[in-house]
């Protein structure tokens, strides 16, 4: 069964570094996501990105996020200049179609520890 | 804004018990309504969905009903196992939304033998 797969699945990283996320959505999806749950707290939605641009994205998604599809199958998001707050999982997720009626396919999340 | 306002947890049943999660919203508009799943070291999985009101989602031994009177959505299954120990997750997305789901603070549900 296609699933949504993602790397690292943990990362430590200093305050005030960079860092990726990496996803590999399904493979004939179009529409992409991410979202991030910080421990304890609920998932957020963080960014929507369908036709190679951001459809929508929430105000945690400030200028320090990005995220690129820079080949055929992989889907990025790079967090800059990095703070203790963005200590959470980070799950990326596709859906085949539009998705407000669809089903939205998850990873298994990567953590991020920012010490 | 939208919300999903679920009931808190840890859910402590033993096997075979009846289960009820607790879920209501808000919303504008007419919103799809879902349950995930989030097993123990995995991503959240679709459990079941309704898209309009006094749907029926269904799934596993799961049931949800869209109740738009009540802004409802509650989670039942009438025999639970074991393996049904997970976090449980309700959820809308808005019509006008591009997956932009709003997500309840999750319920853990402990089954024990």
């Amino acid at each position: 069964e296609p699933e949504v797969t993602q790397t690292p699945s943990h990362q430590v990283t200093q305050m005030g570094q960079e860092v990726i996320l990496r996803c590999v959505p399904i493979s004939n999806h179009l529409y992409f996501y991410w979202y991030r749950q910080i421990l304890g707290q609920k998932v957020e939605f963080l960014v929507s990105f369908y036709n190679n641009e951001i459809s929508e994205k929430s105000e945690i998604f400030d200028d320090r996020f990005s995220v690129e599809r820079p080949d055929g199958s992989n889907f990025t998001l790079k967090i800059r200049s990095t703070k203790l707050e963005d200590s959470a999982m980070y799950f990326c997720a596709s859906s085949g179609r539009q998705p407000n009626t669809g089903e939205l396919f998850f990873g298994e999340g990567s953590r991020l520890t920012v010490l | 804004g939208n919300s999903v306002t679920q009931m808190e947890g840890p859910v402590t049943l033993s096997e075979e018990a009846f289960l009820t999660i607790n879920c209501t919203y808000t919303a504008t508009g007419y919103p799809s309504l879902f349950w995930y799943v989030q097993y123990p070291g995995e991503g959240l999985q679709l459990l079941l969905k309704a898209t309009k009101a006094d749907d029926k989602g269904s799934n596993k031994g799961f049931e949800a009903t869209y109740r738009k009177e009540t802004t409802s959505f509650h989670l039942e299954k009438g025999s639970v196992q074991v393996s049904d120990s997970a976090v449980y997750f309700c959820a809308l997305s808005d019509t006008d939304s591009w997956g932009k789901f709003q997500f309840g603070a999750g319920t853990q549900v402990v089954v024990t033998p």
